[in-house]
């Protein structure tokens, strides 16, 4: 596609249920990012896939949030239990790798918001 | 450990100059970018640094100083539509295509 595309855009659960949220990156990009950003905050780096490495989960808060790239392309975030301090827009990026200047596209997010 | 600092928030007239300031600390580096982030939207890339010095590009430039862990962003000729939280960020390892670690966000609103 275009652009990084996101869905849902918005997101309402109840806390305990889980979520998954769809990420589907710029054709070609073998980098692929999630960061959540919570109002008012900076974004914060959850997980990173690059090709057909293993990816770096160092940023996931905890063993509730986990992610997958299935082909190299679609990625899934998925949070189990939500609890109401996951509430944030969650942000997914993607980019060409390989190079030290590489620009992360993002896409415009999906609004999570746990009552 | 990882710290990038920015100020949380900056006011400016339309026409003027601004300069927005970035402080790090990280255990490595590899490159220093500017994204902008206008309100309820996804971060877009401004400027790229990864030697000592100043970048241009336009109404803005961004300038790099990796021996002091400090660079800025520098707005000319505001205009209104330069409303937006504007995010430093930091690649902290040699590999390329590793995350990026962003700072807060400095939000800068400009008047008329």
């Amino acid at each position: 596609g275009a652009g990084v595309s996101q869905s849902p855009s918005n997101k309402v659960t109840e806390k305990g249920k889980d979520v998954e949220l769809r990420c589907d990156p710029i054709s070609g990009h073998t980098a692929l990012y999630w960061y959540r950003q919570s109002l008012g905050q900076g974004l914060e780096f959850l997980i990173y896939f690059q090709g057909n490495s293993a990816p770096d989960k160092s940023g996931l808060p905890s063993d509730r949030f986990s992610a997958e790239r299935t082909g190299g392309s679609v990625s899934t975030l998925t949070i189990q239990r939500t609890q109401q301090e996951d509430s944030a827009v969650y942000l997914c990026a993607s980019s060409l790798a390989g190079q030290g200047g590489e620009k992360l596209f993002f896409g415009s997010g999906t609004q999570l918001s746990v009552l | 450990g990882q710290n990038i600092d920015q100020p949380t928030e900056m006011t400016a007239t339309e026409g003027a100059i601004v300069q927005i300031n970035c402080t790090y600390q990280t255990s490595g580096f590899n490159g220093l970018f500017w994204y902008q982030q206008h309100a309820g939207e996804a971060p877009t890339f401004l400027s790229y640094n990864v030697l000592d010095g100043l970048e241009e590009k336009g109404r803005f430039s961004s300038f790099l100083s990796r021996s002091k862990g400090y660079s800025y962003l520098l707005l000319k000729e505001l205009q209104m539509k330069d409303s937006a939280s504007y995010l430093c960020a930091v690649r902290d390892r040699w590999q390329a295509g590793t995350a990026l670690i962003f700072g807060k966000g400095t939000t800068l609103s400009v008047s008329s």
